[in-house]
């Protein structure tokens, strides 16, 4: 199981990113895949989820309205679409297989700050 | 939402020793699930590494983890031990309950003595 994690970056407050995440390795559409970050020096914290076929999606509270999880299963491939960002959500962001976390990327640092 | 409590956050341990550590749901709020499952999740995080899971719904080890790791527990309480600490076993331990919204206990920081 790989996973190829980009579009981190510096950001100010009040910007947009996208995070991309391709896995290899394993059946991607039969798998939901979870984002989850960890402030710098912080512990972990889940952020969304979406289901195989991408009926089901879940957000923590913290981000929820701002942020967009999305998946393309013809590439293998899962998306965080991150709108309005705060100061508090600079973050290594993980993408994860499954619900249960049972393989991590390698995380992709995003900064806010003016 | 479910606050998990862990303790002790630190622990410093002499090789070959066991260790303890242990996961409380808030509120006497059971992790069993509407299912029968109890989603707990133990995951070590090394230096420097992303996180990895070892244990799942509370006893199920991972492939490739050292039968020295083991998960216990029910309703809220659990419990991660290590039989035989190793110097690889350095690192940040989290629990984490899988009914929405997730969340992870604050780690607890393994050393070696």
């Amino acid at each position: 199981v790989q996973f190829l994690q980009s579009g981190g970056g510096l950001v100010q407050p009040g910007g947009s990113l996208r995070l991309s995440c391709a896995a290899s390795g394993f059946t991607f559409n039969t798998y939901a895949m979870t984002w989850v970050r960890q402030a710098p020096g912080k512990g972990l914290e889940w952020v969304a989820s979406i289901s195989e076929s991408a009926v089901d999606i879940a957000y923590a509270d913290s981000v929820k309205g701002r942020f967009t999880i999305s998946r393309d299963n013809s590439k293998n491939t899962i998306y965080l679409q991150m709108n309005s960002l705060r100061v508090e959500d600079t973050a290594l962001y993980y993408c994860t297989k499954g619900y249960w976390n049972d393989a991590w990327g390698q995380g992709t640092l995003v900064t806010v700050s003016s | 939402d479910v606050v998990m409590t862990q303790s002790p956050l630190s622990l410093s341990v002499t090789l070959g020793q066991p260790a303890s550590i242990s996961c409380r749901s808030s509120q006497s709020q059971s992790l069993v699930f509407s299912d029968g499952n109890t989603y707990l999740h133990w995951f070590q995080q090394r230096p420097g590494q992303s996180p990895r899971r070892l244990i799942y719904m509370v006893s199920n080890r991972d492939s490739g983890v050292p039968d020295r790791f083991s998960g216990s527990g029910s309703g809220t309480d659990f419990t991660l031990k290590i039989s035989r600490v190793e110097a690889d076993d350095v690192g940040v331990y989290y629990c984490m309950q899988g009914i929405y919204p997730y969340t992870f206990g604050q780690g607890t920081k393994l050393e070696i003595k």
